[in-house]
């Protein structure tokens, strides 16, 4: 069945230390992943796809189908990253996207 | 160009009731998807609407039924509300099959059932 894994509710690092958001899938076919961020008081936006091969803010995503994950990194953490974090999946079947349960990132200043 | 707009961004409802939620999709978007998101939790897919037919579902009851209108913009209906369903209830607009762009989101209608 088709699955997004977060494994962890909360992430805390200072500013300055790299940042890594784990996200694990289970699927069939051929995945189709982004990462969606939510900030303090705003709408869920999409962050970053794997099919762009894109750095947005800082944050790069890849795609490792060995290890079917497809962790968020960022080298230097800001303050302003502090915010919620989905991983989502693209059920192309069912035309769905399965959202993980998501990680609260906190940067400490 | 404007976003997904969602109406109204609160309701509280009586257990029993019934309940409608709009959503106006983002411009030149002509599918609609509907996610419930309980505290603490991503979204779940509810259903998904294109040309005004579902076009997928997920694990909801036939409660939770929707329409599609000729613009494009969507309502989700709930009947029979259950203190469970209290939730925020989000809409996401998005070209077909959501390959490239992913969804546009808004900002969400909270639904407290009492």
């Amino acid at each position: 069945a088709q699955r997004v894994t977060q494994p962890e509710k909360l992430l805390s690092v200072f500013k300055g230390a790299p940042v890594e958001l784990k996200c694990n899938y289970s699927y069939s076919g051929s995945p189709e992943l982004f990462w969606y961020v939510q900030y303090s008081r705003q709408r869920l936006q999409l962050l970053l796809r794997h099919i762009s091969r894109e750095s947005i803010k800082g944050f790069t995503a890849d795609l490792n189908k060995g290890e079917t994950s497809f962790h968020l990194k960022k080298p230097f953490a800001q303050e302003e990253d502090s915010a919620m974090y989905y991983c989502a999946l693209l059920y192309s079947s069912a035309s769905k996207i399965i959202f993980g349960s998501g990680t609260r990132l906190s940067i400490r200043p | 160009e404007t976003g997904v707009t969602q109406s109204p961004t609160h309701l509280i409802k009586t257990r029993g009731q019934q309940v409608t939620l709009r959503c106006s999709s983002q411009s030149g978007h002509n599918t609609v998807s509907w996610y419930q998101q309980a505290l603490g939790q991503g979204p779940q897919f509810i259903f998904q609407y294109y040309r005004e037919e579902e076009n997928g579902r997920g694990n909801f009851p036939p409660r939770f039924s929707g329409l599609q209108f000729p613009n494009y913009s969507s309502e989700l209906n709930v009947n029979a509300l259950e203190l469970d369903d209290s939730a925020l209830y989000l809409c996401a607009s998005s070209l077909p099959a959501a390959r490239r762009e992913g969804y546009t989101f808004g900002s969400g209608t909270r639904l407290t059932v009492v």
